[in-house]
Formats: C-alpha cells, sequence, structure tokens
C-alpha cells in the first residue's frame, strides 16, 4: 500500500499556542489511526489513536481530528510547551489496530519556541 | 509495567557481516513487530511476529529475517551487511488479536555499517 504522508516537515510555534499538525493519508481501507511523539534518542512514544468509525476523538491536550472525505488526518495540541518539542508521526492500519503492520508518514517536527 | 527492552542501543558492523537484534516486549504482549528508521526513508514495517509464528512481512529482502520464542521475545537477523542497513532498527510490541490496540515502541537499536 501506499505510505501516509505530511504535509509540513516543520512546524514552529511560540509557546502556549496551539499546535496543528496534518496528515494525508492514502489507502481508502485503512480503518485505524495513531499518533506518535519521537524525542531524539528515543523509541516512538503513543500519543493518541483513533478509529473510522469516529470524527474526533480528544486526550489530555491532544485532539485528533478523521476526515474520512478527504483522507485526511490531525493533530491538534493545545497550549504548546517546549517538553512537546519532537517529531511526529501519524501512523495507519487497515486491520482496526489488531496487527502489528502499521504504515508511518515522513514525519513532522515540531519546534516551541519559549 | 516494563516497557518494550531493546538490546544492544548500538552496534557497529562492517560490510558482508551478520547481526542479531534482540527485543523483549512488554508483559503479556504476544505480537512484536520490528521496524527499520533511517532519514531518507524514515519508519517502515520489516515484519511482525504473533505466537511464534510471522504474521505480516514488509517489503524488505530475504537478508532480513526474524523470530520469537515461547517467552514472546523476539530476535531480528540481518546477513550480509550492507552500508545501507545502517539504520536504527525499532521494535514494537502489542496484546495481538485486538481491536484498538495500538503499539509501544523500544528505544531501539543503532546499527552503524562501516
Amino acid at each position: 500500500g501506499e505510505s501516509v504522508g505530511l504535509h509540513l516537515p516543520t512546524l514552529s510555534v511560540q509557546e502556549g499556542d496551539n499546535s496543528i499538525i496534518n496528515c494525508a493519508y492514502s489507502n481508502s481501507a485503512s480503518d485505524y489511526f495513531i499518533w506518535y511523539k519521537q524525542e531524539s534518542g528515543k523509541g516512538p512514544q503513543f500519543i493518541i489513536d483513533i478509529r473510522s468509525n469516529m470524527d474526533k476523538r480528544q486526550g489530555q491536550r491532544v485532539t485528533v481530528l478523521l476526515n474520512k472525505t478527504v483522507k485526511h488526518l490531525s493533530l491538534q495540541i493545545a497550549a504548546t510547551q517546549p517538553g512537546d518539542s519532537a517529531v511526529y508521526f501519524c501512523a495507519e492500519n487497515t486491520d482496526g489496530g489488531s496487527q502489528g503492520n502499521l504504515i508511518f508518514g515522513k514525519g513532522t517536527k515540531l519546534s516551541v519556541k519559549p | 509495567k516494563a516497557g518494550v527492552t531493546q538490546t544492544p542501543r548500538y552496534l557497529i558492523k562492517t560490510r558482508g557481516q551478520q547481526v542479531t537484534l534482540s527485543c523483549s516486549p512488554i508483559s503479556g504482549h504476544r505480537s512484536v513487530s520490528w521496524y527499520q528508521q533511517t532519514p531518507g526513508q524514515g519508519l517502515q514495517f520489516l515484519f511482525e511476529y504473533f505466537s511464534e509464528t510471522q504474521r505480516n512481512k514488509g517489503n524488505f529482502p530475504g537478508r532480513f529475517s526474524g523470530r520469537q520464542f515461547s517467552n514472546s521475545r523476539s530476535e531480528m537477523n540481518v546477513s550480509t551487511l550492507e552500508l545501507g542497513d545502517s539504520a536504527l532498527y525499532l521494535c514494537a510490541s502489542s496484546p495481538g488479536g485486538t481491536l484498538n490496540q495500538p503499539q509501544h515502541f523500544g528505544d531501539g537499536t543503532r546499527l552503524s555499517i562501516l
């Protein structure tokens, strides 16, 4: 299948502002989506996930939006903090998240200015 | 609960050698997946093991192989190493077999080929 892509490779925001990271996916059969955060020298860390039967899901300071019509996924981070600086990846799966064969996007680097 | 543990953290090999990487999943997780991360190609799925059987396979040559033991621990082997195999190799685990189960990653093994 085709890989998930990202519109912006880098995003710079001011501390306290909201951040929006976007992701486009191409496989219409994908039914499970995940956002990961990767800090330097570490593995990807799970942030939030969403099933295709949902449009929106909220976590602590994060919200994921799914638009199946245009195959678009976004991650919103409220009141961005310096600790949010990292590379963010979206990933998709066609098995409802029951199997471990994720397809990842290229990543967006988020830089938070104090 | 302990996270996913990968050993070794760093490894230096020369072309033509072979290498074995190890992964211990989160306790109770039966699915283990391996990914290769490079600056150029991003995160790419190698293969997934579930209950000691390879369940999914990515688009990598046969030099890349793996196995899973009865305690769910997994090893990945790369034979006849090439310069292009230099990468961060990530292992991820999940319960496996049920929906909406995000994978959780280790911090990876950084493999450098000289």
